[in-house]
């Protein structure tokens, strides 16, 4: 039982350039999020899914998109990538109740 | 819109005593699940403790508990026999039973002195 499975671990992208974070659980949990964390910080939401089909804006969606075509998979597609989207990117599932998380991308822009 | 705030950036505490980590929310919901999450220099989020906004009694894990006080919108962990493995960020979070949104405070570091 592999839980949520983030891929990739570590990236460093170019500014302007475009990346898709993968994340897929095998639990057949209908809530999946994305979260960022800066360093020293707490995590902030940028988007989540109470389904297949359905996503919805957390509080830092600007920059980021999401799609969910399957209960299982959640991936997370930056545009243009800039500075300020440094830092450490971790996707969760859950059922009702507590998240569980993967391990985390480290992403950097220069 | 709701908001978690942890108003300790940090905390030391001597090992084996007992230390309390502060946490307040804002939010108009009646029904919602509050958590608290380790997070050790690993990265690894790992669940320490959650409470049902509707359940009166504290929850209570080991040597991790609660003080959930709904009408004053604060809920606080408590570490007793504090261990040298609990050293980690902790963080507050809550989710609400209207939208499963899911939001975190900050976070509290929290170092343990041997």
């Amino acid at each position: 039982n592999a839980g949520v499975t983030q891929t990739p671990k570590f990236r460093i992208l170019k500014i302007g350039q475009s990346m898709t974070l993968q994340c897929t659980q095998d639990m057949n949990h209908n809530y999946m999020y994305w979260y960022r964390q800066d360093p020293g910080m707490g995590l902030k939401l940028i988007y989540y899914s109470v389904g297949a089909g359905i996503t919805d804006k957390g509080e830092v969606p600007n920059g980021y998109n999401v799609s969910r075509s399957t209960t299982e998979d959640f991936p997370l597609r930056l545009e243009l990538a800039a500075p300020s989207q440094t830092s450490v990117y971790f996707c969760a599932s859950s059922s009702r109740a507590p998240l569980h998380f993967g391990n985390g991308t480290r992403l950097t822009v220069t | 819109a709701q908001t978690v705030t942890q108003s300790q950036p940090e905390m030391s505490v001597q090992e084996a005593e007992t230390v309390t980590l502060s946490c307040t929310y804002d939010t108009s919901e009646s029904d919602y699940y509050l958590f608290w999450y380790k997070q050790p220099p690993s990265r690894q989020m790992i669940l320490v403790i959650r409470q049902e906004a509707y359940k009166q009694q504290n929850a209570t894990e080991n040597r991790f508990s609660v003080n959930f006080q709904k009408a004053a919108k604060s809920f606080s962990l408590k570490i007793s026999d504090s261990q040298l493995g609990d050293a980690a960020m902790y963080f507050c979070a809550y989710r609400s039973d209207r939208d499963d949104k899911i939001i975190f405070g900050k976070g509290t570091r929290l170092h343990i002195l041997p």
